[in-house]
């Protein structure tokens, strides 16, 4: 079972590039996030979805887009990237509501924005 | 809203060592309580939850109890290995498709 799998692992970009990390899940789960982990900060919510064209803010949603066009994928977009988003980002999903709410990750994207 | 709050790191033991990893919480209502943990280069994975008060989690010999009357969810174990080097997180969950809320991390590095 291949579970939540992240692309690329690392990225090093330039300030003002674009870029998309990729997120894709093969346990049918309804809900997937993406997170970013700072030191000191603990794990900071980005952007979540509940399914399959709903979408919604987390606590740092600025200078981050995202789609759910299926129920597998969940893209991050980075639309100018900035040295602030320099950090790991993690994806995670969680099957349907009603459980107990255990969050599946992924291995993490480190990038860096110089 | 709600929080986490557990004790900073970095925690230095050595092997065989008793560990506790204190985490307390605020919220509303009945929230799951989980410990995860995140090993070197590598994403965060359950290690155990409790679902309800007075309920024991445990796993890999590790335990924790959700105590509602001290809002805590401390995380214990009686001799810790070289392998259990990683960052612990506790979190809260009220369930359903709300926010799980994290706390810092502990990290956590035992020596031979």
């Amino acid at each position: 079972n291949a579970g939540v799998t992240q692309t690329p692992k690392f990225q090093v970009l330039k300030t003002g590039q674009s870029m998309t990390l990729q997120c894709a899940q093969d346990m049918n789960h309804e809900y997937m996030s993406w997170y970013r982990q700072d030191p000191g900060m603990g794990l900071r919510l980005i952007h979540y979805s509940v399914g399959a064209g709903i979408t919604d803010q987390g606590e740092v949603p600025n200078g981050y887009n995202v789609s759910r066009s299926t129920t597998e994928d969940f893209p991050l977009r980075l639309l100018s990237a900035a040295p602030s988003q320099t950090s790991v980002y993690f994806c995670a999903s969680r099957p349907p509501s009603g459980t107990t709410g255990e969050l599946f990750f992924g291995e993490g994207s480190r990038l860096t924005v110089l | 809203g709600n929080s986490v709050t557990q004790m900073e790191g970095p925690v230095t033991l050595s092997e065989e060592a008793f560990l506790t990893i204190n985490c307390t919480y605020t919220a509303t209502g009945y929230p799951s309580l989980f410990w995860y943990v995140q090993y070197p280069g590598e994403g965060l994975q359950l290690l155990l939850k409790a679902t309800k008060a007075d309920d024991k989690g445990s796993n890999k010999g590790f335990e924790a109890t959700y105590r509602k009357e001290t809002t805590s969810f401390h995380l214990e174990k009686g001799s810790v290995q070289v392998s259990d080097s990683a960052v612990y997180f506790c979190a809260l969950g009220p369930g359903g498709y709300q926010k799980v809320t994290f706390g810092t991390g502990t990290k956590l590095q035992v020596i031979p």
